[in-house]
């Protein structure tokens, strides 16, 4: 059974662009969750969806976006970069994400802005 | 407000116990998680426990929770050089979605 998936593993930007990061979770999972990883403030979550549909969202400022397909794969989006969003983005996925106690994490995707 | 701390570093000698400490503020939390992350890789689930737990102990691992202080520690017997990682302390109300995470404990091993 694959893991998590997330694409790419790597990527730098330029301040102002936008990205966008993709997560595959396993299949048969609904629930995929972000987090954002610095050294200063950790691992932070982003948000949640579950059946295509956001449903917990941390406290990051609205450039901050996602989605999530039919397929349960999700996408984050950072729009109008800053420096300070250079981090590592994590994706987990859960098979409901109720009553359910393990999140899977995919490898990440190291986000640079230059 | 939701909160879990934990130190930052801890190092033991090869084939000493190793305990890493945690507390948390939220006491509506219902599961507790020990995660580790090896260098370039993702989050690895340990163990958990439910909070209405004292103890769980899976193999060379042993959760102990002190719900009253909010105290959660794990301990990992016999500690081999693979054990070198950052382990990560973390807290969620109701599922496996938002989790909430202590800044990690770099645990090292000196030969």
């Amino acid at each position: 059974k694959a893991g998590v998936t997330q694409t790419p593993r790597y990527l730098i930007k330029t301040r102002g662009q936008q990205v966008t990061l993709s997560c595959s979770p396993i299949s048969g999972h609904r629930s995929v969750s972000w987090y954002q990883q610095t050294p200063g403030q950790g691992l932070q979550f982003l948000f949640e969806y579950f059946s295509e549909t956001q449903r917990n969202k941390g406290n990051f400022p609205g450039r901050f976006s996602g989605r999530q397909f039919s397929n349960s794969r999700s996408e984050m989006n950072v729009s109008t970069l800053e420096l300070g969003d250079s981090a590592l983005y994590l994706c987990a996925s859960s098979f409901e994400g109720h009553q359910n106690t393990e999140a899977f994490f995919g490898q990440g995707t190291r986000l640079t802005v230059v | 407000g939701e909160d879990v701390e934990q130190s930052l570093f801890l190092s033991v000698r090869e084939g000493d116990s190793s305990v890493i400490n945690c507390t948390y503020t939220d006491s509506s939390s219902t599961y507790l998680y020990w995660y580790k992350q090896e260098p370039g890789a993702g989050l690895q689930l340990l163990t958990y426990i439910f909070s209405n737990m004292d103890m769980k102990q899976d193999q060379r691992l042993t959760v102990l929770l002190n719900k009253k202080d909010k105290h959660l520690s794990l301990r990992i017997a016999d500690t081999q050089t693979g054990d070198s990682a950052i382990y990560f302390c973390a807290e969620s109300k109701s599922s496996a979605s938002k989790i909430i995470f202590g800044s990690g404990t770099r645990l090292s091993i000196r030969p």
